[in-house]
């Protein structure tokens, strides 16, 4: 089992541009989130989705939207990227239990 | 909605050392409680989680937190840390929602 996928593991952009952060899971699990991690702020909650066909705003939502495509795979995208959207982007998936399960990351850095 | 607070941002220790990383949640309603370790430049690995049952859970590498209702801490403790054992550690917090709540990371920086 891969666990959670992300790609691209980095990207640059720059203000203005948009792109689309995928995110894949083979756990079967019915929960999946997108995190930004900034030094010093811990993991803040983007979007989540509890189940397939629903997404919800988490802490800090602004500038960003959500697909959940399908019960496997979740996506996160940057309409005009900004640099205070420069982080580090983590999705997770959870199951029964509640503890979530993390992917490896995508860098982004906005000029 | 519940909060997380770890009271260290940084902990330096010596090698073949003890160590507590402390974590303390704002309320003492059902929780469940998690610590997860973030190696330089990787996710984040679920390290250890308390659901219900005994207050103290141990890891797979020798790490062991204790819930403490009374006091709302899950305090994460090692009797003797290697240098691989440098990372950042997070506790978080999840009540009756989907998502959890994380503390702002304690740096742990193992040195010979």
């Amino acid at each position: 089992n891969a666990g959670v996928t992300q790609t691209p593991k980095f990207q640059v952009l720059k203000t203005g541009q948009s792109m689309t952060l995928q995110c894949a899971q083979d756990m079967n699990h019915n929960s999946m989130y997108w995190y930004r991690q900034d030094p010093g702020m811990g993991l803040r909650l983007i979007y989540y989705s509890a189940s397939e066909g629903t997404t919800d705003k988490g802490e800090v939502p602004n500038g960003y939207n959500v697909s959940r495509l399908n019960k496997r795979e979740f996506s996160l995208r940057l309409e005009s990227a900004a640099p205070s959207q420069t982080s580090v982007y983590f999705c997770a998936s959870s199951g029964a239990g509640g503890a979530q399960f993390f992917g490896p990351g995508t860098r982004l850095t906005v000029l | 909605a519940q909060s997380v607070t770890q009271l260290d941002s940084q902990v330096p220790v010596f090698e073949e050392a003890p160590v507590e990383l402390r974590c303390n949640y704002s309320s003492s309603v059902s929780v469940y409680l998690f610590w997860y370790v973030q190696y330089p430049n990787q996710g984040l690995q679920l390290l250890l989680k308390y659901l219900s049952g005994s207050t103290l859970v141990e890891s797979i590498n020798g790490f062991e937190a204790e819930f403490n209702k009374s006091q709302t801490s899950f305090h994460l403790r090692k009797p003797s840390v290697h240098i691989s054992d440098t990372a950042e550690y997070f506790c978080a917090v999840k009540n009756s929602g989907y998502a959890l709540n994380f503390g702002k990371g304690t740096s742990l920086l193992v040195t010979p």
